[in-house]
């Protein structure tokens, strides 16, 4: 079974700084992952997507990596805002609509 | 383009009741997914209806249980409850699901006392 794991529960980054949010997983199948904010009280927002064909994928200030030989991905947020403190998720996306997710890393970007 | 909406938004119940939880996803979806959330478990997958027709299951015991309808919307319902269901329920619309991007509505607060 494909496993996902986010190893820091939280991470704090000065306003403007780069935040740095890293994922492992255990499985190398076809590989397709997503990251999702979530605010409290609120649903996960899809934020950017990264499957195995590539290694980047970038979106305004997101960019995904993905390390197939490590079986390791991260979303770098650059420049960071207060706007982006939130709960950052890594999911594995298979087949059939489902999504195995990360733990969760809570960030906090600091004015 | 409306949401993904769930109802009711919070629910308390009690042990050995049953609840049931609606979902209704963006129009044009045709994959629901649903999700517990817990402290302890995090996020974890349901099951996933498309086209009326349950498509793939996470481990969860047989009182949780779901259907989609031919517009779309689905319910989820958990009978005899126990507190350990305690939880956020999340629901999630795709196009069609597989590797599309699902997108989430803002959840089920259940209760359980």
């Amino acid at each position: 079974d494909q496993q996902v794991k986010q190893n820091s529960p939280s991470l704090s980054v000065q306003e403007g700084r780069i935040s740095i949010l890293n994922c492992d997983y255990t499985n190398s199948m076809f590989d397709y992952f997503l990251w999702y904010k979530k605010y409290p009280a609120e649903g996960p927002t899809f934020l950017i997507s990264i499957s195995s064909i590539k290694d980047k994928n970038e979106d305004g200030r997101f960019t995904v990596f993905l390390n197939k030989s490590a079986k390791h991905l991260s979303l770098h947020i650059v420049p960071s805002q207060p706007g982006d403190s939130a709960v950052y998720f890594c999911a594995w996306g298979e087949q059939g609509g489902k999504l195995i997710f990360g733990q969760g890393t809570e960030l906090s970007v600091k004015p | 383009k409306a949401g993904v909406t769930q109802t009711p938004r919070y629910l308390i119940k009690t042990r050995g009741q049953q609840v049931t939880l609606s979902c209704s996803p963006i129009s044009g979806h045709r994959s629901v997914s649903w999700y517990q959330q817990t402290p302890g478990q995090g996020l974890q997958f349901l099951f996933e209806y498309f086209s009326e027709t349950q498509r793939n299951k996470g481990n969860f015991p047989g009182r949780f249980s779901g259907r989609q309808f031919s517009n779309s919307r689905s319910e989820m319902n958990v009978s005899t409850l126990e507190l350990g269901d305690s939880a956020l329920y999340l629901c999630a619309s795709s196009l069609v699901g597989g590797y599309n991007e699902q997108f989430f509505g803002p959840g089920t607060r259940l209760t359980v006392l």
